[in-house]
């Protein structure tokens, strides 16, 4: 069966701290690892991840994935209060677009 | 570049009642996907849809739900003699391809049933 694993579920950080988010996937026929945001509405996204050991980089976040041991790690550096979110990771086969498997989430709260 | 466009963004129904979800995709998107988030629960699949073609129902209750993505206009989520447990949000989100695009969600539709 499918298993898709974010810890820690929830930090609390203070403003400029560094975090790191994990995402672990137990999938059949893996094709890509897409991370959102998600605030009071839409999940915005953030990152897809097809290579294993290329970072992508956007401004204060990044992502890698290793499809070896099957996971992922999103960064947050110098976070700022509008960092805090939960931020989803799902991972996307080949049989089946579209149909993300959203792990739980991990919630940030990023205090002044 | 407007994003993917849901209305209503809330929903008030009785039980019993219909519900009507509209979804436009982004400019350029040809693919549709409905998710549904329950309280205090995880996006969980519910259908993917292509114009005028359902390709992976796999995640939609087999009763009372539907979907239609027509040639023209946008695509609908119907939910008939709705009950207490569909109160959620339901996203619409939209890819550009298949396989090798993300998705792009819209704000979502709250749906209360009372």
């Amino acid at each position: 069966e499918d298993k898709v694993v974010q810890s820690p579920l929830s930090l609390v950080v203070h403003e400029g701290d560094t975090v790191t988010l994990n995402c672990s996937y137990e999938v059949t026929n893996f094709r890509s690892l897409l991370w959102y945001k998600q605030e009071k509405k839409a999940p915005t996204f953030l990152f897809m991840l097809t290579s294993s050991g290329i970072e992508k980089k956007s401004g204060r976040l990044s992502s890698i994935l290793d499809k070896k041991e099957l996971f992922s790690i999103l960064n947050i550096t110098a976070t700022q209060t509008g960092d805090s979110a939960v931020y989803l990771c799902a991972p996307m086969t080949t049989d089946s677009w579209g149909k993300l498997q959203f792990g739980a989430g991990t919630q940030v709260v990023v205090t002044p | 570049n407007a994003g993917v466009m849901q209305n209503p963004r809330h929903l008030v129904r009785r039980r019993g009642q219909e519900a009507r979800l509209r979804c436009s995709p982004m400019k350029g998107h040809s693919h549709v996907y409905w998710y549904r988030q329950l309280p205090e629960e995880g996006l969980k699949f519910m259908v993917y849809l292509q114009k005028e073609n359902i390709i992976d129902e796999s995640g939609m209750p087999k009763e009372r739900f539907s979907a239609e993505f027509p040639k023209e206009g946008p695509s609908i989520l119907r939910i008939q003699q709705v009950v207490r447990g569909d109160s959620a949000a339901y996203f619409c989100a939209s890819s550009q391809t298949g396989g090798d695009s993300p998705l792009h969600f819209g704000n979502g539709t709250r749906l209360t049933v009372t």
